[in-house]
């Protein structure tokens, strides 16, 4: 299976403290995204790194990026109650259209 | 921003009948859309590739008898899940690009069914 691996499955936390979710793929990438999905629903994107970053930010939000170990790393910083969700990270992968999606972390903050 | 408009939300049928799902782009053209199904606590799987005016490209283990897909304009592509049975019970979600490969999907909000 080309699907990539995320740790850990499921992670809790207190409000204010910061949330650490791990991906890992396989084939080489154009890029590798990270979407939430609140149960139920639909995915919403949340962040896109190409393959030559390695570091991007976006508000509370920080990913990494290792090609050479096929690894990147989302943090959540100063989580809330309202960053409970399920959060996938996806791979672009070269010469292909498709999205692949890792197993996923679901989060619970506690207030 | 690019909306993805899915429907049904959620639909009961029983076994044996067919049950179809709609996409739509609300405002950009999708020449492309993707069919995924998430089991509960599970990841997305790609079922499908739908391509505008051409036959849908299936992944390894869909049945693309039981799972017919339909492209027919580029803002509008279906799912039909024919004579459904209980294993068929998922929760569909569509998604589409509004530029080309390497740029974020844009997500329905899925389809609930349940084969009875």
């Amino acid at each position: 299976s080309q699907q990539g691996e995320e740790d850990p499955q499921a992670l809790s936390i207190q409000e204010g403290e910061n949330a650490t979710m791990n991906c890992s793929y396989k084939t080489s990438i154009n890029n590798l995204q990270w979407y939430r999905q609140n149960s139920g629903r639909g995915l919403v994107h949340l962040i896109l790194i190409r393959s030559n970053e390695r570091e991007k930010h976006s508000g509370r939000l920080r990913v990494t990026l290792d090609t050479s170990k096929k690894s990147s790393s989302l943090l959540i910083t100063a989580s809330r109650a309202a960053d409970t969700a399920s959060y996938f990270c996806a791979t672009d992968a070269i010469n292909t259209d498709k999205l692949i999606f890792g197993t996923g972390t679901r989060l619970q903050v506690f207030p | 921003g690019a909306v993805v408009s899915q429907h049904p939300s959620r639909v009961i049928c029983k076994s044996g009948t067919s049950v179809k799902i709609e996409c739509r782009s609300l405002d950009f053209q999708a020449t492309t859309m993707f069919w995924y199904r998430q089991f509960p606590k599970q990841s997305l799987m790609l079922m499908a590739t739908s391509n505008e005016g051409s036959k849908a490209t299936y992944e390894q283990g869909v049945e693309k008898d039981k799972f017919l897909i339909n492209h027919a304009s580029l803002t509008l592509s279906t799912l039909t899940v024919t004579s459904a049975h209980p294993e068929d019970s998922s929760f569909y979600i569509c998604s589409a690009r509004d530029w080309g490969g390497g740029t974020p999907l844009h997500f329905g909000n899925g389809t609930r069914l349940t084969v009875t």
